[in-house]
């Protein structure tokens, strides 16, 4: 079973700071997943990564693959309220999914 | 369109009883999944239906622990003799094909509590 970990598990900041999440693995994976989960709701999924390297960016989040595939970021500018909850990576490429615990973050107004 | 749906959303039940949980995937998704999470932890992987078939159960924690999948759609998860540790939110999901770079939809859970 592949692990995921991510750092830090909570994290509360001010609205208007940045922050980044991380996602680590010992494991290679073909892509990874993030979602954002928020409470009595289930995960939406935000982002896939499939290419070491690979950068993607949803407004003012920004996602970074691994060069060696094994790791991911989300960095998030000018946080807002609205970014509030848990942020799960996921990895891909086998049809037994594996969830990292989360980071939990609260954005105060 | 319709989500992923399921049912109920919450289940007080006494330590002993069976439950069954319910999910209606979203429609043409083949593939589906069962999670659990607890207060605290990630998802845990439960079981992963492709069509009825369901290739691998070794996620289930007990074999108090059952699921089946109908006509391709509805799936229903059943726990008998429920403990206090199944105490959990169970989350389904639903995806166009079992391979993990398509999305897995969320439904809503069902937050079980066990007393």
């Amino acid at each position: 079973t592949q692990l995921l970990k991510q750092s830090p598990q909570f994290l509360s900041i001010q609205e208007g700071e940045n922050l980044t999440v991380y996602c680590n693995s010992s494991s290679v994976f073909s892509s990874l997943q993030w979602y954002r989960q928020e409470p009595g709701e289930g995960p939406v999924l935000l982002v896939t990564v499939v290419t070491g390297g690979e950068v993607k960016k949803l407004k003012r989040l920004t996602f970074q693959f691994g060069d060696a595939r094994k790791d991911s970021s989300l960095h998030i500018t000018a946080a807002q309220p609205g970014d509030t909850g848990l942020y799960l990576c996921a990895s891909g490429g086998s049809y037994i999914p594996t969830f990292g615990r989360g980071t939990s973050l609260i954005v105060h107004p | 369109g319709a989500g992923v749906s399921q049912s109920p959303s919450n289940k007080v039940t006494e330590k002993g009883k069976d439950v069954e949980l319910r999910c209606d995937p979203i429609s043409g998704h083949t593939a589906l999944y069962w999670y659990r999470q607890s207060l605290g932890q990630g998802l845990e992987f439960l079981i992963y239906f492709q069509g009825n078939s369901a290739p691998d159960k070794s996620g289930l924690p007990s074999d108090r622990f059952s699921a089946e999948r109908t006509g391709g759609s509805v799936s229903t998860l059943t726990i008998q003799r429920t403990q206090q540790e199944d105490s959990a939110v169970y989350l389904c999901a639903s995806s166009r094909s079992g391979d993990l770079t398509y999305e897995q939809y969320f439904g809503p859970g069902t937050r079980l509590t066990v007393t």
